[in-house]
């Protein structure tokens, strides 16, 4: 089975810029979750989505946005980026419910 | 306020003897807590996971320990090994009954080196 993929891998953009990351999860996987990973701040969550909806939500801006499609992809936007949004962004899907998230590599955001 | 701490940032132990991660939590409404391996520049591995209804479970070299009376759960890897070399993160979610899966709360982590 395959795992959680995550595309792009790595970005380059400038502050103001806005950029979409995509999640597609474990096959049969209903619920996805976005991760934020800074050397100071650790894993922190960013939001749920499961069957399309949005469940749980971090203390994050508005500027940090997602969806969820019906195919279970996710995708995860930031708008007028800023330097401190530099980030290891990591997506983890599950069954839902208490079922354990499984991660996969992680976006790499780097913003100049 | 950070509801889950490992409260040491790095481990160093020599190769065959055992390694203790250790983690504290603070609020009492968790009820299931995972264990994550992680390498750089890839995405945390899930390596075990307990839930409150238990105190101990083993999965191979890899043991998790819960006691909720102290708020404390522990990972002992026995017997380490070079390739166990990674930083380690404890996690934990509480039932939220939405339905989906809940959030994880993470830990800082735990460097650990495991020397030849």
């Amino acid at each position: 089975k395959a795992g959680v993929t995550q595309t792009p891998r790595y970005l380059i953009k400038t502050r103001g810029q806005q950029v979409t990351l995509s999640c597609s999860p474990i096959s049969g996987h209903r619920s996805v979750s976005w991760y934020q990973q800074t050397p100071g701040q650790g894993l922190q969550f960013l939001f749920e989505y499961f069957s399309e909806t949005q469940r749980n939500k971090g203390n994050f801006p508005g500027r940090f946005s997602g969806r969820q499609f019906s195919n279970s992809r996710s995708e995860m936007n930031v708008s007028t980026l800023e330097l401190g949004d530099s980030a290891l962004y990591l997506c983890a899907s599950s069954r839902g419910g208490a079922d354990t998230q499984y991660f996969g590599p992680g976006t790499r955001l780097t913003v100049l | 306020d950070q509801q889950v701490k490992q409260n040491s940032p790095s481990l160093s132990v020599q190769e065959g003897r055992i390694s203790i991660l250790n983690c504290d939590y603070t609020n009492s409404m968790f009820d299931y807590f995972l264990w994550y391996k992680k390498y750089p520049a890839e995405g945390p591995t899930f390596l075990i996971s307990i839930s409150s209804i238990k105190d101990k479970n083993e999965d191979g070299r890899f043991t998790v320990f819960l006691n909720k009376s102290a708020k404390h759960l522990s990972l002992h890897i026995v017997p380490s090994q070079p390739g166990d070399s990674a930083v380690y993160f404890c996690a934990a979610s509480g039932d939220q009954g939405t339905g989906g899966s809940e959030k994880l709360v993470f830990g800082k982590g735990t460097k650990l080196t495991v020397n030849p």
